[in-house]
């Protein structure tokens, strides 16, 4: 049973590029959340979707924006990179139907993206 | 969200258990204790949770304060294998299932 698998797992980008990263979630899970994390920190929540669509947002600039597939699969998009962008981008999967504290998140290993 | 608040770091000696404390002072009534933790080079992933309860699975022990204003992972024998950074995290029941992470604590271990 694969687990969380993101792509690729390393990027270098220039400013003011556009970058696409993909998320495919555990077997099973419909729900697929991204976070940001930057060098030394905790991971920051970026965005979540189900259903194909965008149901929270963290606080993150419309730069940031996503995708989810009828497959359950994602993707992240920045456009207009910053070098403040360089950070590990990590996707998260779960299932919608176990609400609240039953919710676990299982993460992939991230997208590694370095602006340069 | 409710605060917490982690040791940014601790060591133990290898094969010897550990404690790692988190205040959560601020903590609600439905707020479950979530605890990830993150290996070198890898995504956090889930250790346990509880509400108020102890609670034992595989991996670690959760001990609540009766009061729940703190709580405490025990890793029962440390292994080389479980350095990492440590969070623990305040979960609401009610839905909002994202993960509001701190700096967590850096846990070296010593052979």
């Amino acid at each position: 049973d694969a687990g969380v698998t993101q792509s690729p797992t390393h990027l270098i980008k220039t400013r003011g590029q556009q970058v696409t990263l993909r998320c495919s979630p555990k077997s099973g899970h419909d729900t697929v959340s991204w976070y940001q994390q930057a060098l030394g920190q905790g991971p920051q929540f970026i965005f979540q979707y189900y259903e194909e669509e965008e149901r929270q947002r963290g606080n993150f600039p419309d730069r940031f924006s996503g995708h989810q597939f009828p497959n359950y699969s994602s993707e992240l998009n920045v456009n207009a990179l910053l070098l403040g962008d360089s950070a590990l981008y990590l996707c998260a999967s779960s299932l919608a139907s176990l609400v609240g504290a039953k919710n676990i998140q299982y993460f992939g290993a991230g997208t590694r993206l370095s602006v340069l | 969200d409710a605060k917490t608040t982690q040791p940014n770091s601790m060591e133990s000696n290898e094969e010897e258990p550990v404690h790692l404390p988190c205040n959560h002072s601020t903590i609600s009534g439905t707020d479950y204790i979530h605890w990830y933790r993150q290996l070198p080079s890898q995504g956090p992933e889930y250790v346990i949770h509880g509400l108020t309860s102890n609670v034992n699975n595989r991996m670690a022990s959760l001990a609540i304060a009766e009061d729940r204003k703190s709580s405490t992972l025990i890793l029962h024998r440390a292994t080389l294998r479980d350095a990492a950074v440590y969070y623990c995290i305040l979960l609401s029941n009610f839905g909002n299932e994202k993960l509001t992470f701190g700096t967590g604590t850096r846990l070296t271990i010593i052979p």
